[in-house]
């Protein structure tokens, strides 16, 4: 089955720096990869996701890119903020009926 | 719109005991998932369904599990007996068939405020 990688665990930059979480997939059939967003206390948010037919996107301060040749998409921060901080979750989808394979995650602390 | 609906929002029980978590998903939205979240496992897909019928259960940890969608408004998880390594936040998350809405609704899943449950 599915398995989705991310790099790093913990992450921490200084306030207006960026940040960059990276991830693997292994299922070559993955073609839908949503990033999602869990604030303290709350449960994940969808915050940007990508096709497998873009290569990359972006939202204002937020971008992903994809390479499904080597299996990987990364998530992009720029000019981080102290609200950034969260963990973050990339995650991978065969087709509208599969499930989501989620990564394990990672924290990310901006700090002031 | 309220969202996807989980009560109790904190639950604190004996081992032994049985605990149930309660559901309401976003109206409209035919998927229902049901996901653990703990330190040492992150977030995992204990089992979902697709119009009211359980789809894939393989996360489910075992027999001591249960978990029902009796209507398109309504799901629980049961755990009994519970033990203590239960304990963790349930969270459970709700999706629009996909095709339905906008495109960016396709399989993007709303989730839970989450239940926090302690089992002593």
């Amino acid at each position: 089955g599915e398995n989705v990688e991310q790099h790093p665990s913990t992450l921490s930059v200084q306030e207006g720096d960026s940040a960059v979480i990276k991830c693997t997939y292994s299922d070559s059939a993955s073609n839908y990869f949503p990033w999602y967003k869990q604030e303290l206390g709350k449960g994940p948010q969808l915050i940007i996701d990508i096709r497998s037919n873009v290569g990359e996107k972006k939202d204002q301060r937020i971008a992903v890119t994809l390479n499904k040749t080597a299996k990987h998409f990364s998530l992009h921060i720029t000019e981080t903020q102290p609200e950034d901080s969260a963990v973050y979750f990339c995650a991978a989808v065969k087709t509208s009926y599969d499930k989501v394979i989620f990564g394990p995650g990672t924290s990310l602390s901006v700090i002031p | 719109d309220a969202g996807v609906i989980q009560s109790p929002r904190h639950e604190v029980t004996e081992m032994g005991q049985e605990v149930t978590l309660r559901c309401k998903p976003i109206s409209g939205h035919n998927s229902l998932f049901w996901y653990r979240q703990t330190m040492m496992r992150g977030l995992e897909l204990l089992i979902y369904f697709n119009n009211n019928v359980p789809i894939d259960d393989s996360g489910m940890p075992e027999d001591r599990f249960s978990a029902k969608m009796p209507n398109a408004s309504f799901s629980t998880l049961k755990i009994q007996p519970s033990e203590p390594r239960d304990s963790a936040v349930y969270f459970c998350a709700s999706s629009p068939t996909p095709g339905q809405g906008s495109p960016s609704s396709y399989n993007e899943q709303f989730f839970g405020p989450g239940t926090r449950l302690t089992v002593l």
